[in-house]
């Protein structure tokens, strides 16, 4: 079974803190994505990755970053955090169509 | 704008009838379109996909159509269980771009013994 884990579920932060979250998935799939999730929005795409160090902007990358230095990890940073992007963060992983979502970190900035 | 739109936010029904789910789109063609269940805390899991060419796809109770001339794909779960509660994402991938896919914001489905 795929696997993508996520390194925290609650994480509660300040506002101006730099945050990171953590991706890992263990089936050596080329893409990975990092979305956000709000009530009545629906997931919300705010990077990709199709390779090691390759990475493309979403919807909504404004507020963030992204690294991948290994294919199996990629990380979302939020440089400054602010209270706009308390949210739901999911990281997901596919070979082609298909997405395997982690269980997703609940990140509140007070 | 490209807009999905599920057609409520929540649908209630009894165990044992079938469920039906609608997703609908505007200024979008996608190559293909994902239905995704989601549970309270988790992240959402793949169900089906189905390509533009294809009218119907079914899986056990599932049963997705894909209608291109109007826009719109309905989701069936026929002889629901209580079990099948959760949100329903649907998702549309673009033709251009294997990794632009946009969701919905989802169908909360109950189903009550």
């Amino acid at each position: 079974d795929v696997k993508v884990t996520q390194s925290s579920r609650y994480l509660v932060k300040r506002t101006g803190e730099k945050v990171f979250l953590e991706c890992v998935q263990d089936m050596d799939h080329e893409n990975m994505f990092w979305y956000r999730q709000d009530p009545g929005l629906g997931l919300r795409l705010i990077y990709f990755s199709y390779d090691v160090k390759m990475k493309e902007k979403g919807d909504i990358p404004e507020g963030y970053s992204v690294s991948r230095e290994k294919k199996e990890r990629f990380s979302l940073i939020l440089e400054s955090a602010s209270t706009n992007q308390t949210s739901m963060y999911l990281c997901a992983s596919s070979r082609v169509h298909e997405q395997y979502f982690g269980p997703g970190t609940r990140l509140t900035v007070t | 704008s490209q807009k999905i739109e599920q057609n409520s936010e929540a649908l209630n029904i009894q165990e044992g009838k079938t469920a039906t789910l609608t997703c609908n789109y505007t200024n979008y063609s996608p190559a293909y379109l994902q239905w995704y269940r989601q549970d309270p805390g988790r992240g959402p899991v793949f169900l089906l996909l189905i390509r533009e060419n294809e009218k119907e796809k079914r899986k056990e109770r599932l049963k997705v159509t894909f209608d291109t001339t109007l826009k719109q794909s309905l989701f069936h779960i026929t002889a629901s269980q209580p079990a099948d509660s959760a949100t329903y994402l649907c998702a549309l991938g673009s033709p251009y771009n294997n990794n632009d896919m946009r969701f919905g914001a989802g169908t909360r489905l109950t189903v009550k013994p």
